[in-house]
């Protein structure tokens, strides 16, 4: 399958900080890109979901203004977490879909980000 | 109500049984559905997709779909202890996002 590069792995920030997330299609261009948050114990939740070039689509109750997502290329996009605050510590896992969409598309996925916000 | 709802877990099963992990959604409409392994601290990686009913195979692996019931599951068979990990089912619609089941812990014992 395709490779998608997600860095870094593991990030500690102090509260109030911004932290950025970056994830890379290194062997295709990803015309979309989502971005999810997994809590201990839980499911993925879709965050937001963007398209090359467009604003991010945001889910219900996700801060668009807090988690600010950038898809400047096709093969890169990036998730910034504002200000952040111990609430917002999670793993974050980006997936990357290219090509023309069907529903057989497959996404793939970053390796994921640990974040702990002290 | 959830959308994609999966058997409570834990979930144990001796080596070389055979494990079962079943799904079912909410969504009529919903086309596409996956089966993703995932081991802890780590990011799901895709074991099988299944489109249509009936039942798909690869190596120990076996998906059925019953879109009719609304119902997708997994078996596992000769199952191994590294096969031990929280198992989720996905279901996407005619939208491109997936929805994710909550998760089944699998634990294969030696």
């Amino acid at each position: 399958g395709a490779v998608v590069s997600q860095h870094p792995s593991r990030v500690i920030c102090k509260s109030g900080t911004s932290v950025k997330i970056e994830c890379r299609s290194l062997d295709f261009q990803a015309t979309t890109m989502f971005w999810y948050r997994q809590f201990p114990k839980q499911s993925l939740m879709l965050m937001a979901t963007s398209n090359e070039g467009s604003k991010a689509t945001y889910e219900q109750g996700v801060e668009k203004d807090k988690f600010l997502i950038n898809h400047a290329s096709l093969t890169l996009s990036t998730l910034t977490v504002t200000s952040a605050h111990p609430e917002d510590s999670s793993f974050y896992i980006c997936s990357a879909a290219g090509g023309v969409w069907t529903a057989n598309t497959e996404a793939f996925f970053g390796q994921g980000t640990r974040l702990t916000v002290v | 109500q959830k959308e994609v709802e999966q058997n409570s877990g834990p979930l144990s099963v001796p080596e070389g049984a055979i494990a079962s992990l079943n799904c079912t959604y909410s969504d009529r409409v919903s086309q596409s559905f996956f089966w993703y392994r995932q081991y802890s601290g780590k990011s799901p990686e895709l074991i099988m997709s299944i489109y249509s009913n009936g039942d798909k195979e690869d190596g120990r692996f076996t998906a059925q779909l019953n879109k009719a019931s609304q119902y997708v599951s997994l078996l596992i068979r000769d199952s191994q202890p590294s096969d031990s990990a929280t198992y989720l089912c996905a279901v996407r619609g005619s939208a491109r996002q997936l929805t994710f089941g909550s998760g089944t812990q699998l634990t294969v014992l030696p």
